[in-house]
């Protein structure tokens, strides 16, 4: 009964390749997030979708596209894979629009990208 | 340009001691403060929170103490276990908005036995 899964949890890629992430949550929240973390443990987020509606979406290359079918799902497509993209992706909820003392953020186990 | 500054980087505690982890911010329109553990291998969970409206909140050994005028907010975890080893992760926003999420860059506290 896990809140928020990401799969997969490790993904081994070459330069220049596509590949997905995805990500559903069963906790009912409005509003999905992906997060990177770098190798120092830097958390920045990337998007957000409420009701899947884009509402955050900060400077991150045009190679990197979100797509939320449903509110429950919000998957992460990283075309033309670069060395740099190597991180740790998590994904994440919240019950409502934004992060609050009444809508915390529900993070996963995250995905461990490694591009080589 | 950050917006939450933690410190120190890394923590080294002995078992039953005081863990006390800092953070700083700029932004005077930030009313929601919370602190995130983080154990390797998982996400970052929710540890504990605090508005504005209160100098300290206290959840079992874990306590947040916040200074307003200073803009300083701390988490101090009294009586330090092993188990509470991981990457503590303060952060801040303006609630009601869309305002992000800022997180500072980590602690990572080790107790030993």
């Amino acid at each position: 009964d896990t809140a928020v899964s990401q799969t997969p949890k490790y993904l081994v890629t070459q330069m220049g390749n596509d590949k997905s992430i995805k990500c559903e949550q069963n906790l009912g929240h409005d509003t999905m997030y992906w997060y990177k973390q770098d190798s120092k443990k830097f958390l920045k987020i990337m998007f957000s979708y409420n009701n899947k509606e884009l509402i955050i979406n900060e400077t991150v290359p045009n190679r990197f596209s979100p797509k939320s079918p449903d509110k429950a799902h919000l998957n992460l497509h990283i075309n033309s894979l670069e060395l740099g993209d190597s991180a740790v992706y998590f994904c994440a909820s919240s019950p409502y629009r934004d992060s609050s003392y009444n809508s915390p953020l529900h993070f996963g186990n995250g995905t461990r990208l490694t591009v080589t | 340009q950050q917006q939450v500054k933690q410190s120190p980087q890394s923590l080294i505690v002995q078992k039953g001691g005081i863990s006390i982890i800092n953070c700083a911010y700029e932004n005077t329109a930030f009313d929601y403060f919370p602190w995130y553990q983080q154990f390797p291998g998982k996400g970052p969970a929710l540890l504990i929170a605090i508005r504005p409206d209160v100098s300290e909140k206290k959840e079992g050994r874990f306590t947040i103490s916040f200074n307003k005028s200073a803009k300083q907010f701390s988490l101090h975890i009294m009586d330090s276990q092993p188990g509470d080893s991981a990457t503590y992760f303060c952060a801040a926003t303006t609630q009601g908005g869309s305002e992000k999420l800022v997180f500072g860059k980590g602690t990572k506290l080790t107790v030993n036995p």
